[in-house]
């Protein structure tokens, strides 16, 4: 079974640019994270999506931000302009509901390092 | 607010045992997971808690106190191999949905 992967891994672009960010969750899971790691921090909760709804984006840094997943599939991220402070891993991860028989627990990806000039 | 502390290193011997605390402050709480990052990899699964107690799986164990807000990750058996960050995450139960907070991991160097 293919674990969640995420394209590209590592992306550099300019200040002013845009970069979209692509996870293909695991195949059946309707939960999809997002969440970043910027350098020397934690790692930090961006938004979850249950199916193709957005179910908590309390976490997306500002506007420019912009996550989609339409057809309940795969996720983009787009960030539009980028700024410097916009560098970091971003890791998507999956995940089945929470019952009786399976603790939830989230399946990431490798990440995509993102590096802002 | 939440707030999740781990210590940010530990060095320790092949075939030794090493432990690595988190203590942690959260409402709603509903679970404590374990993940193991290599660096450039993705975190995997590690343990889960949600209920007083020791979980054992294989040569790791974790335990949780929910009273104490306190977890610990222990590995027997130290292998090479384990040299990773372990990163201590609270879920949480908040806006109808599963929250993951994590901590800022600990590094741990096992040496011969």
């Amino acid at each position: 079974e293919a674990g969640v992967t995420q394209f590209p891994s590592h992306s550099v672009i300019e200040k002013g640019q845009t970069v979209t960010l692509r996870c293909d969750p695991i195949s059946g899971h309707d939960n999809l994270y997002w969440y970043r790691r910027v350098m020397g921090k934690e790692i930090k909760f961006l938004l979850h999506f249950v199916k193709e709804s957005k179910q908590d984006e309390s976490g997306m840094p500002n506007n420019r931000f912009l996550a989609e997943r339409t057809g309940g599939t795969y996720s983009t991220l787009k960030v539009q302009p980028a700024e410097l402070e916009d560098s970091g891993v971003y890791f998507c991860a999956s995940s089945q509901d929470q019952n009786s028989d399976n603790t939830g627990e989230l399946f990431f990806g490798e990440g995509s390092r993102l590096t802002v000039l | 607010g939440q707030n999740i502390d781990q210590p940010t290193e530990m060095t320790a011997t092949e075939g030794a045992i090493v432990q690595i605390n988190c203590t942690y402050q959260t409402s709603g709480f509903n679970g404590l997971f374990w993940y193991q990052q290599h660096a450039g990899e993705a975190p995997t699964f590690l343990s889960y808690n949600v209920l007083d107690g020791l979980e054992e799986k294989g040569r790791f164990s974790s335990f949780l106190s929910r009273s104490k807000g306190y977890s610990y990750l222990l590995l027997k058996e130290l292998q090479m191999k384990d040299s990773a960050s372990y990163l201590c995450a609270v879920r949480r139960w908040a806006g109808g949905g599963n929250k993951l907070t994590f901590g800022t991991g600990t590094q741990l160097k096992v040496e011969l």
